[in-house]
């Protein structure tokens, strides 16, 4: 599975837009992209995945470089629930030789404030 | 449909003693993974279990195991309790097929070493 690289922390003020870069400059053609995040001591919560298109749910919008080797995880409209731990995790779909095994890094902590 | 739940939530052990952690998937999962929280160490993958057979393991030593029942309902055990296996032990589970899917955690067991 490829390596991600996430900011340790990042600030956003609460109703104004997040958005939580992730690099995976050595992603191959046939990982995807996921997003997780934990509210504190919590399990972590499936945000949304991708794999070269852009990609939109209810919760969040997910943003990859045409390159693949970076994505954005954009949060339109944080609030105070958000605050959390994000991480970013590339690797095949699930099956093959790692089955369904997640890799965490060490995450992006975001702190929305008020 | 119910998440997936974990018990006991928390639990107190002493040094030397073995623990039994219980996981209950998301019905009609036949998935389970089992994953380690420490401050130090992060989110690190224990094992996972599909139809009572192990298919993937990290690397923990022989003290942890794990198996899971007919039902997918998951347990595992850690004998000889040291106080480094202080941590929230998180189980997660989906169909287990192969694909793009996302996965659910349960709430965690927060097991104390003393």
């Amino acid at each position: 599975d490829a390596k991600t690289t996430q900011p340790p922390s990042m600030d956003c003020a609460e109703g104004r837009a997040a958005n939580l870069p992730c690099n995976h400059s050595t992603i191959s053609g046939n990982e995807y992209v996921y997003w997780y995040r934990q509210i504190h001591s919590q399990g972590p919560q499936y945000i949304i995945h991708g794999l070269k298109n852009n990609e939109t749910n209810e919760m969040a919008s997910l943003i990859i470089t045409e390159d693949r080797k970076s994505s954005t995880l954009i949060l339109p409209h944080a609030t105070l629930r958000d605050t959390a731990v994000y991480y970013c995790i590339v690797r095949v779909a699930t099956g093959g030789t790692s089955y369904g095994k997640l890799t965490f890094g060490q995450g992006t902590i975001l702190t929305v404030h008020p | 449909k119910a998440g997936v739940t974990q018990t006991p939530r928390y639990l107190i052990k002493t040094r030397g003693q073995q623990v039994t952690l219980s996981c209950s998937p998301i019905s009609g999962h036949r998935s389970v993974s089992w994953y380690q929280q420490t401050p130090g160490q992060g989110l690190q993958f224990l094992f996972e279990y599909f139809s009572e057979t192990q298919r993937n393991k990290g690397n923990f030593p022989g003290r942890f195991s794990g198996r899971q029942f007919s039902n997918s309902r998951s347990e595992m055990n850690v004998s000889t309790l040291e106080l480094g296996d202080s941590a929230l032990y998180l189980c997660a589970s989906y169909s287990g097929t192969s694909g793009v899917y996302e996965q659910y955690f349960g709430p965690g067991t927060r097991l104390t070493v003393t």
